[in-house]
C-alpha cells in the first residue's frame, strides 16, 4: 500500500525559506522509474506543479520557481524534501507530494501559511 | 507552457444521469511513442486530488468504470455515466508531458 505524507512548519514569516518533508511508504526511490513530486495549491485555486526528484536523482523544477526551489531525496530514510527560498504571502497555501508516475497516489497536503 | 483549459467550470447533474468535462490543450498531448499525456483528476471536499484516467484513457486502479476518457491530440473528454453522491467535487485535467506540468483551472461538479 503506497502512502505519503507531507510535513512542515505551519506558518512562516515573509522572505524566510520554507522546509517541507515528504515521507513516504510502499514503495522505494531507489526502484528504476519512480519519483516524488510537489504540487501546491493555494486555497480555493487550482493545482501548480513544483518540482520532481527522480530514482536516478534527475530533478526537474517549474521554470517559474526554479530559482527558489531546491528538491532532494534521503533514499534510505523513505524521504523527499522541498526547500523553497524567500517565501511570500503568495506562497500560502496546501502542499502535496505524490508518486510521480500520473500523480496516481497524493499525501493528504500540509497547509503552509506565509504572514508577517 | 502548455495551457489546459476547461468547461465548463461548473456542471449541475441529476444523481443517475451522464456528465461530460471537456479539456483542451494548447499543443498536441500526443508524444511519439504513441502515448497521450493527458490525466484526470477528482478533488473530493476537503480532500486531496486522486487519479481517474491516465494517459487520456485509462482507469486507474480502484475506480468506478462510471468513468471514462477520450479524446485526441489537444481534445479530451471525462464521460460519468451514472452519476453519483460520491462524484461530487473538483475535476481537473492535467498534461504530464513536457516541463512544466500543468493543470486545468478545474470543473466543479454537484447534483441538482
Amino acid at each position: 500500500q503506497v502512502t505519503l505524507k507531507e510535513s512542515g512548519p505551519g506558518i512562516l514569516q515573509p522572505s524566510q525559506t520554507l522546509s517541507l518533508t515528504c515521507s513516504f511508504s510502499g514503495f522505494l526511490l531507489s526502484a528504476s522509474s519512480v519519483g516524488v513530486g510537489w504540487i501546491r495549491q493555494p486555497s480555493g485555486k487550482g493545482l501548480e506543479w513544483l518540482a520532481t526528484i527522480g530514482w536516478e536523482d534527475v530533478k526537474h523544477y517549474n521554470p517559474s520557481l526554479k530559482s527558489r526551489l531546491t528538491i532532494s531525496k534521503d533514499t534510505s530514510n523513505n524521504q523527499v524534501f522541498l526547500k523553497i527560498t524567500s517565501v511570500d504571502t503568495a506562497d500560502t497555501g496546501t502542499y502535496y507530494c505524490a508518486h510521480s508516475a500520473g500523480f496516481a497516489y497524493w499525501g493528504q497536503g500540509t497547509l503552509v501559511t506565509v504572514s508577517s | 507552457d502548455i495551457v489546459m483549459t476547461q468547461a465548463p467550470l461548473s456542471v449541475s447533474v441529476t444523481p443517475g444521469e451522464s456528465a461530460s468535462i471537456s479539456c483542451r490543450s494548447s499543443k498536441s498531448l500526443l508524444h511519439s511513442n504513441g502515448i497521450t499525456y493527458v490525466y484526470w483528476y477528482l478533488q473530493k471536499p476537503g480532500k486531496s486530488p486522486q487519479l481517474l484516467i491516465y494517459r487520456m484513457s485509462n482507469l486507474a486502479s480502484g475506480v468506478p468504470d462510471r468513468f471514462s476518457g477520450s479524446g485526441s491530440e489537444t481534445d479530451f473528454t471525462l464521460k460519468i455515466s451514472r452519476v453519483e453522491a460520491e462524484d461530487v467535487g473538483i475535476y481537473y485535467c492535467g498534461q504530464l508531458l513536457e516541463n512544466p506540468y500543468t493543470f486545468g483551472a478545474g470543473t466543479k461538479l454537484e447534483l441538482k
